[in-house]
């Protein structure tokens, strides 16, 4: 039982490049979500999936789009980096009220 | 949008002391959690917080939900060098007729734990 995995760890990117990070949980949770954490703001909410085959906009969902590919997965896409986009990423699944957060993913956009 | 302030945004202090942390809102919540985050790994929660009032804990943490459901309050008794990391809070409101609600997150406080 892995939890929420996500992939890949680290990336640098070059703006205007496009990637899309990975996420997958095997806790069988209907909801997903992508949050961003940068220093000083504590964790916004980007995209969130209530449950298969719905998404939602959060807080900051510009320059960002999702797939949530099946129950397991909800991939977060960025189609043209910005340097603003640098930031660390976290994917999550809830149950109980709360969310399970993947182990992150820490993006830098040159 | 929602507005949490937590306080303090940073502590240093020595092994075995005592840590308070709070968390204020703007709006009314039905739900406080507050999650640690260790280095370089994502949020893990700590306690959750679901009736104004309440008070909980969890080994040496205890966290109380505000009367006003407007705050919440993380004591964390005789510090260890491995409390270090970042503390969040989070609100959460289910408005009803609904079972979901999207979690408020506050600034963090980066706890420091000097032996």
């Amino acid at each position: 039982n892995a939890g929420v995995t996500q992939t890949p760890k680290f990336q640098v990117l070059k703006t205007g490049q496009s990637m899309t990070l990975q996420c997958a949980q095997d806790m069988n949770h209907n909801s997903m979500y992508w949050y961003r954490q940068d220093p000083g703001m504590g964790l916004r909410l980007i995209y969130y999936s209530a449950s298969e085959g719905t998404t939602d906009k959060g807080e900051v969902p510009n320059g960002y789009n999702v797939s949530r590919l099946n129950k397991r997965e909800f991939s977060l896409r960025l189609e043209s980096a910005a340097p603003s986009q640098t930031s660390v990423y976290f994917c999550a699944s809830r149950a109980q009220g709360f969310e399970f957060f993947g182990p992150g993913t820490r993006l830098t956009v040159l | 949008g929602q507005q949490l302030n937590q306080s303090p945004q940073s502590m240093f202090i020595q092994e075995g002391e005592d840590v308070s942390m709070n968390c204020t809102s703007s709006s009314i919540f039905n739900t406080w959690l507050w999650y640690k985050q260790d280095p370089g790994e994502g949020p893990v929660l700590l306690i959750a917080l679901y009736k104004a009032g309440e008070l909980t804990s969890n080994g040496r943490l205890t966290a109380q939900f505000g009367i006003t459901r407007k705050d919440s309050f993380l004591n964390i008794s005789a510090s260890i060098p491995s409390d270090v990391g970042i503390y969040f809070c989070a609100g959460q409101l289910i408005a009803g007729g609904t079972s979901y609600g999207k979690l408020t997150f506050g600034q963090g406080t980066i706890l420091t734990v000097h032996p």
